[in-house]
């Protein structure tokens, strides 16, 4: 398995345009979790799936966050409009149905710059 | 918001020593782990202590768990330059759940 892939790696926008990240979960995992890195803020959970339906997502900013996991196979989650202060590395990672007994495994993350 | 806090926020050390890093959390938890980041990359699971395990090892890495303290430490034996990295640990509330990531040590490793 090519593990959790994300794109794009980088992504540069102006404020107030839309963004949209996208991950590819490992086959078999059912659960798709969606995090932030900041060094201010450290790692923070926005939101995650299990079979494909949101569980939690009270880690999300803001209205202006949204996130669909429209089947196992992919998720996006979508800033409109992008702010400066949502420049960050996003990281998806999924884990196994037995839930997180066996840890998560990480996407290499998306370096968000909104200027 | 982080529920664990890892101490120290920085350790640089000389190739060979052994390493120790602390995490310490605030309520009661269903499993504990740990995972290394290396610069830039996403980070990678190292190994998972259950609340009724006290310690466990994998390789050069041992890592204890002292739930009437809520406390756990992550102790790398005879390091290496490649163990550079930050090293979170984070803390998991049922079998199926989300963890939350503590604040992170970054361990340096000098030649």
């Amino acid at each position: 398995d090519a593990g959790v892939i994300q794109s794009p790696r980088h992504e540069v926008t102006e404020m107030g345009q839309e963004v949209t990240l996208r991950c590819k979960p490992i086959s078999g995992h059912n659960s798709l979790f969606w995090y932030r890195q900041t060094m201010m803020r450290g790692l923070e959970l926005l939101i995650y799936f299990n079979n494909n339906v949101p569980i939690d997502d009270s880690g999300m900013p803001e209205d202006r966050f949204s996130a669909k996991m429209p089947n196992a196979s992919f998720s996006t989650l979508k800033i409109q409009p992008s702010e400066p202060r949502d420049s960050a590395v996003y990281f998806c990672a999924s884990s196994e149905p037995t839930g997180n007994l066996y840890g998560y495994t990480f996407g290499s993350g998306t370096r968000l710059t909104v200027v | 918001s982080q529920q664990g806090e890892e101490d120290p926020q920085a350790l640089s050390i000389q190739e060979g020593e052994n390493a120790t890093m602390n995490c310490s959390y605030k309520t009661s938890i269903n499993n504990l782990q740990w995972y290394r980041q290396n610069s830039g990359r996403g980070l990678v699971h190292l190994i998972l202590i259950r609340s009724n395990e006290r310690e466990k090892h994998s390789g050069r890495l041992r890592v204890t768990l002292d739930t009437s303290k809520k406390s756990s430490s992550l102790l790398i034996t005879a390091s290496r330059a490649a163990d550079t990295a930050s090293y979170f640990c984070a803390t998991g509330y049922s079998s199926a759940s989300k963890i939350i990531f503590g604040s992170g040590t970054r361990l340096s490793i000098r030649p």
